[in-house]
């Protein structure tokens, strides 16, 4: 079973940029697709974008401007990177794995546990 | 607003059936795009629970359920448990938005 583990920074400040790791451990990155998914305060679920594990990405047409999904060269960990936040940005951020890609109607099958963001000044 | 609709609450009794509805359009269900639900314990990861429409993974119990028609599909839950409580979320692809979106979650009580 895989399992992820998440970290980055949990407090931002508007306009800074926000950048969460998750490390696939006990699985592999090979075959497989990486997404990040979030969850405001009180909200639904948001899927952010995806990497494979070519480094190819798919993002949300509307967070697509500020979001870079990237892949670590060891190829066991990826990266979000969010420009520009702003309060609207604060949520439960996921990373998942799917087994298809998003355009073929992934599932998300292994999740982390989330981390939270706040976007306060 | 999210793109499938489902109602913000249900609640049933020990042993009872509930079903929770997913409602999305003609871009999304309606267009023949698989649907897959997630059970949600606030604080933790999200569990799979069903996957395109009605199938299972290994380890979910045969009282989860899926069904289709049309734009809207249904989860199903049968011999509901004390530990069932938990909020629910539908997921499909959009071909308008071109990717995955998910239903606002149905918070369910077991009473």
């Amino acid at each position: 079973q895989v399992q992820l583990q998440q970290w980055g920074a949990g407090l931002l400040r508007p306009s800074e940029t926000l950048s969460l790791t998750c490390v696939v451990q006990r699985g592999s990155v090979s075959g497989n697709y990486w997404s990040w998914i979030r969850q405001p305060p009180g909200g639904g679920l948001e899927w952010i974008g995806e990497v494979d594990q070519y480094g190819s990405t798919n993002y949300n047409l509307s967070l697509q401007s500020r979001v870079t999904i990237s892949k670590s060269i060891s190829g066991k960990q990826f990266s979000l990177s969010l420009t520009s936040v702003t309060a609207a940005d604060a949520a439960v951020y996921y990373c998942a794995r799917s087994k298809v890609g998003v355009m073929e109607g992934a599932s998300f099958d292994s999740w982390g546990r989330g981390i939270m963001v706040t976007v306060s000044s | 607003q999210s793109v499938l609709t489902q109602p913000p609450s249900m609640s049933g009794a020990p042993g009872q059936r509930v079903t929770i509805s997913c409602t999305g359009t003609n871009s999304n269900i309606g267009a023949g795009s698989v649907v897959h639900w997630y059970q949600h314990f606030p604080g933790t990861a999200p569990k799979l629970l069903l996957f395109d429409n009605n199938r299972r993974p290994p380890e979910i119990s045969d009282r989860f359920s899926g069904s289709k028609s049309g734009s809207s599909v249904s989860l199903a839950i049968t011999g509901l448990q004390a530990d069932d409580e938990a909020d629910y979320y539908c997921q499909s692809f959009d071909n308008i938005l071109r990717g995955p979106v998910f239903g606002g979650g149905t918070k369910l009580t077991v009473l």
